[in-house]
């Protein structure tokens, strides 16, 4: 299976901040990979598709970008309602999750 | 509406069995793939395999391939996840997950002597 390392684990940030996250996969994945958010207690919520493509709904403040085997996630001027643990998922062979990462508030 | 509406939630012994359900409802059952999810206490996401619902066959994530068996009941438009020879470290939430990107509500597995 290939192998997800997202980091960081954690991110503390405050209101109006941007944050990045990334993955690395074990291989190329050919820009299979997809970002989710979790709440406490709620199924996890697909943000984005194929690297970057926003899926609807989705705020414009949340992006993605990347090749090969390094990707990222970014949230441009975070709010409140942005508080949530993010995963990462490579879905170019089977599926791998990402360790996630737990954004709190500063 | 479309949705995946899972069995409750379960208390078990280690080295039992269990089967939980998904059943899936506001769209064509084989149109998708069925995945399933596992999430420990406190843990992240862990991609357990799926199921073409198609044809039945099912694909297990390594960590997944021994003691856990997906099936369906078609007609009924419901998939199965069983875990046997229970372990402590098989205490979790089990989603599924179909389609663009439909879930269940989690079932609360939890095994303890």
């Amino acid at each position: 299976d290939i192998q997800m390392t997202q980091s960081p684990p954690s991110l503390s940030a405050s209101l109006g901040d941007k944050v990045t996250i990334t993955c690395q996969a074990s291989q190329n994945i050919n820009k299979y990979i997809a970002w989710y958010q979790q709440k406490p207690g709620k199924a996890p919520r697909l943000l984005i598709r194929y690297t970057s493509t926003l899926e609807s709904g989705t705020p414009s403040r949340f992006s993605g970008s990347g090749s090969g085997r390094d990707y990222s996630f970014s949230i441009s001027n975070v709010e409140s309602e942005d508080i949530a643990s993010y995963y990462c998922l490579q879905y170019d062979n089977l599926r791998t999750f990402g360790g996630g990462t737990k954004l709190e508030l500063k | 509406q479309i949705q995946l509406v899972q069995s409750g939630p379960e208390l078990k012994k280690p080295g039992e069995s269990l089967k939980i359900s998904c059943k899936a409802s506001g769209y064509t059952f084989t149109d998708y793939a069925m995945q399933w999810v596992k999430q420990a206490p406190g843990k992240g996401l862990q991609y357990m395999g799926w199921i073409n619902t198609q044809t039945g066959k099912p694909t297990y994530a390594d960590d997944f391939k021994e003691r856990f068996v997906f099936s369906l009941e078609t007609s009924a438009s419901t998939a199965y996840l069983q875990i046997n020879n229970l372990k402590n470290e098989d205490t979790a939430t089990y989603f599924c997950r179909s389609g663009p990107d439909y879930w269940g509500q989690g079932v609360m597995v939890t095994v303890s002597s």
